[in-house]
C-alpha cells in the first residue's frame, strides 16, 4: 500500500496566520490527493481534491498544491473555525490511504 | 441534500459478529462507489472497504480481509458491512462515505455521522 506521511503532527498558530501542512507519498500518486478537515466528534469534511481543486462550499482561504509525491495544504489566514485536525488521502489505487493527521492548535 | 445515516454499532464480545448499515438519500445511490472508513478512539482514519456502484467488485484493507464483507442494496439505497471474528483492535467509529466520482477511485465527498463499535475482550 502507498504510505502517506504528514508533517508536522501538531501545529500551533494564531488567528490570521498563514499555515502550511505537508503530505508526502511513498510513491508517485500524480494529483490523486485529497485533504479533509475533521473537528472532534464529527465526520471528516472534504476540502481539496485532485491536489488543488477546491470542493464546493469550502472557503477560498484553503488551497492545495503539489504532484507526484509532495503536496501541501495552505490556509492563507487562519480563522477560529479552522482549529481542527487535517488529513491527506491518496486515491491513485483502489486501496485508499490517509496520512496520520495534523492537529492545528491555538497558540 | 445528500444524507448518509449509519446504524448497527454497539458492544460485542471478541470473536462475535455485527452488521452495520448505512442508509443513503438525496442522490442516485446506484451510481456511486461507496466506502467504509473507521477511526479508533483518539487515532487517525483508516479506509476499510469499498464497493463499486453495482456491487460487482469489492476491496478491503489487509486488516479486515477475510473477516469483513461489504455489500449494497441499490433498491433499498443501503450499504452494509458484515463484520465477523471481531477483535479488540476493531473498536472504532465506523463511517460510510460516498465516492465523489462515479466509476473511478476518487475522494469521499459525503460522510455519515458514524456508528461506534466496541469489541470487548
Amino acid at each position: 500500500d502507498i504510505q502517506m506521511t504528514q508533517s508536522p503532527s501538531t501545529l500551533s498558530a494564531s488567528v490570521g496566520d498563514r499555515v502550511t501542512i505537508t503530505c508526502r507519498a511513498s510513491q508517485s500518486i500524480s494529483v490523486w490527493l485529497a485533504w479533509y478537515q475533521q473537528n472532534p466528534g464529527k465526520a471528516p469534511n472534504l476540502l481539496i481534491y485532485d491536489a488543488s481543486s477546491l470542493e464546493s462550499g469550502v472557503p477560498s482561504r484553503f488551497s492545495g498544491s503539489g504532484s507526484g509525491t509532495e503536496f501541501t495544504l495552505t490556509i492563507s489566514s487562519l480563522q477560529p473555525a479552522d482549529f481542527a485536525t487535517y488529513y491527506c488521502q491518496q486515491y491513485s489505487t483502489s486501496r485508499w490511504t490517509f496520512g496520520q493527521g495534523t492537529k492545528v492548535e491555538i497558540k | 441534500e445528500v444524507q448518509l445515516v449509519e446504524s448497527g454499532g454497539g458492544l460485542v464480545q471478541s470473536g462475535g459478529s455485527l452488521r452495520l448499515s448505512c442508509a443513503a438519500s438525496g442522490f442516485i445511490f446506484s451510481r456511486h462507489w461507496m466506502h467504509w472508513i473507521r477511526q479508533a478512539p483518539g487515532k487517525g482514519l483508516e479506509w476499510v472497504s469499498r464497493t463499486t456502484s453495482d456491487g460487482s467488485s469489492t476491496s478491503y484493507a489487509d486488516s479486515v480481509k477475510g473477516r469483513f464483507t461489504i455489500s449494497r442494496d441499490n433498491v433499498k439505497n443501503t450499504l452494509y458491512l458484515q463484520m465477523n471474528s471481531l477483535r479488540a483492535e476493531d473498536t472504532a467509529v465506523y463511517f460510510c462515505a460516498r465516492g465523489r466520482r462515479m466509476g473511478a477511485p476518487s475522494p469521499f465527498d459525503s460522510w455519515g455521522q458514524g456508528t461506534l463499535v466496541v469489541v470487548s475482550s
